[in-house]
């Protein structure tokens, strides 16, 4: 069975720049999280959705995040125009179930490797 | 939000076990304990989670303190590929997210 996927694995974007990554999650999986960790911090939540709905946005940053679910399949994820505190790596994950409350495990994928110059 | 503690760093030997110990004094009843952990340049990992009960699975033992203000987690027989960054994380309402801490950062020695 295919793992929680990302792309693209790194990306070095110029500051003011468009990113758009992408995240797959595991098939059957309504939960779909975002995460980041910028240079020198801990792993930060993002974003949540169940199916295609945003379920928890609180972590988003800014205005300049925007993120999205198609069909409740795949997501998004656009930084636009990218700064360079943005730099870092955006993690993906999904789960099967409600998530923390019934102790469902949430599987991450990879991460993408985002500089902004 | 409830808060965990954990050691900054631990060392241990190749094939000795390793036991990482977790804080948790704030949790409350509807709490999981979910241990995750890190490898370079990879996303976290499912480790083991529990409720009240120890649990064991083909990676480590969770080990849960009786009044469940501590956790530890059990590496049986660690290896270097067990090096990497160890988070003991609470679940506590639906839908939540993740709150990770720094973590502790295991060492394996040859």
């Amino acid at each position: 069975e295919a793992g929680v996927t990302q792309f693209p694995s790194h990306s070095v974007i110029e500051k003011g720049q468009t990113v758009t990554l992408r995240c797959d999650p595991i098939s059957g999986h309504d939960n779909l999280y975002w995460y980041r960790r910028v240079m020198g911090k801990e792993i930060k939540f993002l974003l949540h959705f169940v199916k295609e709905s945003k379920q928890d946005e609180s972590g988003m940053p800014n205005n300049r995040f925007l993120a999205e679910r198609t069909g409740g399949t795949y997501s998004t994820l656009k930084v636009q125009p990218a700064e360079l505190e943005d730099s870092g790596v955006y993690f993906c994950a999904s789960s099967q179930g409600p998530g923390q409350y019934s102790g469902n495990t949430i599987y991450f994928g990879e991460g993408s490797w985002l500089t902004v110059v | 939000d409830a808060k965990t503690t954990q050691p900054n760093s631990m060392e241990s030997n190749e094939e000795e076990p390793v036991h990482l110990p977790c804080n948790h004094s704030t949790i409350s009843g509807t709490d999981y304990i979910h241990w995750y952990r890190q490898l370079p340049s990879q996303g976290p990992e499912y480790v083991i989670h529990g409720l009240t009960s120890n649990v064991n699975n083909r990676m480590a033992s969770l080990a849960i303190a009786e009044d469940r203000k501590s956790s530890t987690l059990i590496l049986h027989r660690a290896t270097l590929r067990d090096a990497a960054v160890y988070y003991c994380i609470l679940g506590w309402n639906y839908g939540q997210n993740f709150v990770f801490g720094p973590g502790t950062r295991l060492s394996v020695l040859p």
